[in-house]
């Protein structure tokens, strides 16, 4: 079974500051790992995904995120926040088999202040 | 990315009624599609799986027979509300995995209150 934590149910930064937001995840093998977005009253929309291959995913709206499989980690990042991106961010995984469901970490709520 | 789309986007209706929740996937063949609920500041909780043409498979503790769910074809997956109580209203959430597999593509959501 797999599972996924993020450190941190609120974080605070001001605009033009560096966003991180943590996910560490449990998973008896390799795992596919997602970011989503979830804005107010509206579904969740893909930031970002690993599959295999380079490490380091780019995303929409400059996010990317870095796997790490020693530290067990998939924190997302971008360099400078911008008030748009407020919003609940929910870091995922699932198990490579075709069976296997999304397992979602409990979000976390970005806000950008001026 | 892979549109899925999702009608009503909001309903209200009476204690005792049924809710029909419709989940398109507008560009793609959706072999596999997830229903989940959502309460307040709460993360996703996947309610069932179904497959094109087979049954749902119902998550511990969710109600298959309040939760109707019908997937008839490859880009339309239904969920039925039935005889709606209070405790029904929240914010329902579809998502469709097409032949690619790996990634699960979300409906912008049903907001249901149940009165």
């Amino acid at each position: 079974a797999q599972s996924v934590t993020q450190l941190g149910s609120h974080v605070s930064v001001s605009e033009g500051a560096l966003v991180l937001l943590r996910c560490n995840y449990s998973s008896s093998v390799p795992p596919y790992l997602f970011w989503y977005v979830q804005y107010p009253n509206q579904g969740l929309q893909l930031l970002l995904k690993y599959t295999t291959g380079a490490t380091l995913v780019k995303g929409i709206n400059g996010f990317e995120a870095e796997f790490k499989k020693s530290e067990t980690s998939f924190h997302l990042t971008k360099p400078s926040a911008h008030m748009s991106d407020a919003a609940e961010y929910f870091c995922a995984v699932r198990l490579t088999g075709t069976a296997s469901k999304l397992t979602f970490g409990t979000g976390t709520r970005l806000q950008v202040t001026l | 990315g892979a549109v899925v789309s999702q009608h009503p986007s909001w309903v209200i209706c009476k204690s005792g009624t049924s809710v029909k929740i419709e989940c398109r996937s507008l560009d793609f063949q959706a072999t596999t599609m997830f229903w989940y609920r959502q309460f307040p500041k709460k993360s996703l909780m996947l309610m069932a799986t179904s497959n094109e043409g087979s049954k749902a498979t119902y998550e511990q503790g969710v109600e298959k027979d309040k939760f109707l769910i019908n997937h008839a074809s490859l880009t339309l997956s239904t969920l039925t509300v039935t005889s709606a109580h209070p405790e029904d209203s929240s914010f329902y959430i579809c998502s469709a995995r097409g032949d690619r597999k790996e990634t699960q593509y979300f409906g912008p959501g049903t907001r249901l209150l149940v009165l």
